[in-house]
């Protein structure tokens, strides 16, 4: 089975801090993509990977930057928290092989920003 | 941005009935357009996708239907079970990125 993990299930951050979410997948897949999630709004793309050390913005990427230096592993990165980004933040893997249509998601991880 | 809109937030299902679910997109050009389940504490699940040039395609005890005159794609649950009560949301696919909508609650009655 495809496993996706997430560094933290739950984290409480101060504004202003640096914070980061990391993201292993290990079934070899070559895209990656981080998620917010917010009551009413769904899941909005924040980033993806789709290369090592490549990446693309998505819909909302402002207050965010990402790392993929390991194919496996994707780092979102909030370089100053802001109460804004209080959210569920889900990252997911697919494989270039299909279409690609099934992305596979880790548990998320829910971070309030104080 | 384009939008994925599910019309109903939230749909009660008595057990054993069938459930449709609904969404409507506006981005024509979309290649497939895909329905997740999301239980809680969960991530999105994959259910099963359609491509743009079908109107139907059938999996497990699930139907997708995509009517494209009126941009409107439904999930059709056969005898739905409890397990089914989840959130489910519709995406449409765009290269590598999805676009999802708001995602409905379906609640099973036992």
């Amino acid at each position: 089975d495809v496993k996706v993990t997430q560094s933290s299930r739950y984290l409480v951050k101060r504004t202003g801090e640096k914070v980061f979410l990391e993201c292993v997948q290990d079934m070899d897949h070559e895209n990656m993509f981080w998620y917010r999630q917010d009551p009413g709004l769904g899941l909005r793309l924040i980033y993806f990977s789709y290369d090592v050390k490549m990446k693309e913005k998505g819909d909302i990427p402002e207050g965010y930057s990402v790392s993929r230096e390991k194919k496996e592993r994707f780092s979102l990165i909030l370089e100053s928290a802001s109460t804004n980004q209080t959210s569920m933040y889900l990252c997911a893997s697919s494989s270039l092989a299909g279409a690609g249509n099934e992305q596979f998601f880790g548990p998320g991880t829910r971070l309030t920003v104080l | 941005g384009e939008s994925v809109g599910l019309h109903l937030p939230t749909l009660s299902v008595q057990e054993g009935d069938n459930s449709i679910i609904n969404c409507a997109y506006s981005n024509s050009a979309s290649d497939y357009f895909i329905w997740y389940k999301q239980e809680s504490g969960k991530g999105p699940q994959f259910i099963i996708d359609i491509r743009s040039n079908m109107d139907k395609r059938q999996g497990q005890r699930v139907t997708v239907l995509l009517n494209k005159t009126v941009k409107h794609l439904s999930l059709q649950i056969a005898a739905t079970q409890p397990g089914d009560s989840a959130v489910y949301f519709c995406a449409e696919k765009d290269d590598y990125k999805l676009s999802f909508g708001a995602g409905t609650t379906v609640t099973v009655r036992a």
